[in-house]
């Protein structure tokens, strides 16, 4: 079956434009998260949705960025005015159940956002 | 604040040899471990995975060890093979939360002929 995909693969933008990137889970998977991997880090929590619950914003790292899953598939994140510090490869997953459980995350290829 | 460190960013092993991945982390409420592998321009995948209340677990070639008093775990490959050349990312969960991992900066492993 089709595994989480992402879109653009790719994003080069100027400093101070909005960016959206997409985010598809694999079919029926109640949980989606959005990592990000900046250079020589580990993979950073951003955001965590969860069915219909209030999502879990506790990693977003400014009110720049924000996200939505439409129907409880698909999630755009969005970053606004974007920095130079925000190039980093951002990562969805997603995840059978999510809760306080210990599904497997799956993930997506990313999206290698470059802000010039 | 890096909650999981994984302190080699790289190693090189030959093959067949074993390949030890270390990584440790400093927050005691985590109680679920994973490891994580990533080929370039690929999400990370699922390797194996390990629950505190036990210290080891094995699947197949793959072993993970898990020290709570050292606050340390390991991945052992053994027999090494070219394919398992990737990066290693080690992950820790406290489940008495929601399911968001905390993921150490990686450690590439580079299998050699």
């Amino acid at each position: 079956g089709a595994g989480v995909s992402q879109s653009p693969s790719n994003k080069v933008t100027e400093k101070g434009k909005d960016v959206e990137l997409r985010c598809d889970p694999i079919s029926g998977h109640t949980a989606l998260y959005w990592y990000r991997q900046s250079l020589g880090q580990g993979l950073e929590f951003l955001i965590y949705f969860q069915g219909n619950s209030a999502p879990d914003k506790s990693g977003l790292p400014s009110d720049r960025f924000s996200a939505e899953r439409t129907g409880g598939s698909v999630s755009t994140l969005t970053i606004q005015r974007t920095q130079q510090e925000d190039s980093a490869v951002y990562l969805c997953a997603s995840s059978r159940l999510g809760g306080r459980g210990t599904d497997t995350q799956y993930f997506g290829p990313g999206t290698r956002l470059t802000v010039l | 604040d890096q909650q999981v460190k994984q302190n080699s960013p790289s190693l090189s092993v030959q093959e067949g040899r074993i390949s030890i991945l270390n990584c440790d982390y400093t927050n005691s409420m985590f109680d679920y471990f994973l490891w994580y592998k990533k080929y370039p321009a690929e999400g990370p995948t699922f390797l194996i995975s390990i629950s505190s209340i036990k210290d080891k677990n094995e699947d197949g070639r793959f072993t993970v060890f898990l020290n709570k008093s050292a606050k340390h775990l390991s991945l052992h490959i053994v027999p090494s093979q070219p394919g398992d050349s990737a990066v290693y990312f080690c992950a820790a969960l406290n489940t008495g939360t929601a399911s968001k991992l905390t993921f150490g900066t990686g450690t590439r492993l580079q299998v050699t002929l």
